[in-house]
């Protein structure tokens, strides 16, 4: 069974700082590589993804991840934060052919203004 | 348009009692996904439902569990004898269904909280 783990469980931040989300996932074959993103008392929705083409991704609000197949991680990151970036974070990974998703535990990222 | 809806917000339940989740997807939709979340746990996978396919149930946790898809739309998922480890936020998610690329579009949740 394929497993994603994401290296850091809170990440505190302050506005203007770079952001770097870390993970990495198990499964061999084919992916598709997800994030998504849970403001506080909203919706899960997603922020990038990755299914082919160019590993280097680019989502809303300014973030971006890069798929690195070697290493079998999917990064997310962001040049600057906003306070308005504070947020649970999931990464997520499909099988190719497969469409349920494993996700990650979550990082809850905290920006601080 | 709409987007995917869940009922009830909150669910407070006693031990061994039965609930029912209910999630109505974006319309057109064909896949639909349950999902667990736990604090500090990220999303477990339940079950999965696309068109008039057999559901893959090997998300779920126990034989106390089963979800139905009425009409290709509306979903339940039931829990029978709850117990307490079944406290959780229950997602529901929907998806085009046009492949494994698919964006899948959440819920609110259900957060059940079983005493």
């Amino acid at each position: 069974a394929q497993s994603v783990s994401q290296h850091n469980h809170h990440v505190i931040l302050s506005e203007a700082a770079s952001l770097e989300l870390g993970c990495n996932y198990s499964y061999g074959g084919t992916v598709n590589l997800f994030w998504y993103v849970q403001y506080p008392g909203q919706h899960l929705q997603l922020l990038l993804k990755y299914f082919s083409g160019d590993p280097l991704v680019k989502g809303i609000k300014g973030f971006e991840a890069e798929f690195i197949k070697s290493k079998f991680s999917f990064n997310l990151r962001k040049p600057s934060v906003q306070w308005s970036d504070t947020a649970e974070y999931f990464c997520a990974v499909g099988n190719s052919g497969y469409s349920t998703l494993t996700f990650g535990k979550g990082t809850m990222l905290l920006v601080s203004p | 348009g709409a987007g995917v809806s869940q009922s009830p917000s909150n669910k407070v339940t006693e031990k061994g009692k039965d609930v029912e989740l209910r999630c109505d997807p974006i319309s057109g939709h064909t896949a639909l996904y349950w999902y667990r979340q736990s604090l500090g746990q990220g999303l477990e996978f339940l079950i999965y439902f696309q068109g008039n396919s057999a559901p893959d149930k090997s998300g779920l946790p126990s034989d106390r569990f089963s979800a139905e898809r009425t009409g290709g739309s509306v979903s339940t998922l039931t829990i029978q004898r709850t117990q307490q480890e079944d406290s959780a936020v229950y997602l529901c998610a929907s998806s085009p269904g046009q492949g494994a690329s698919d964006t899948q579009y959440f819920g609110p949740g259900t957060r059940l909280t079983v005493l």
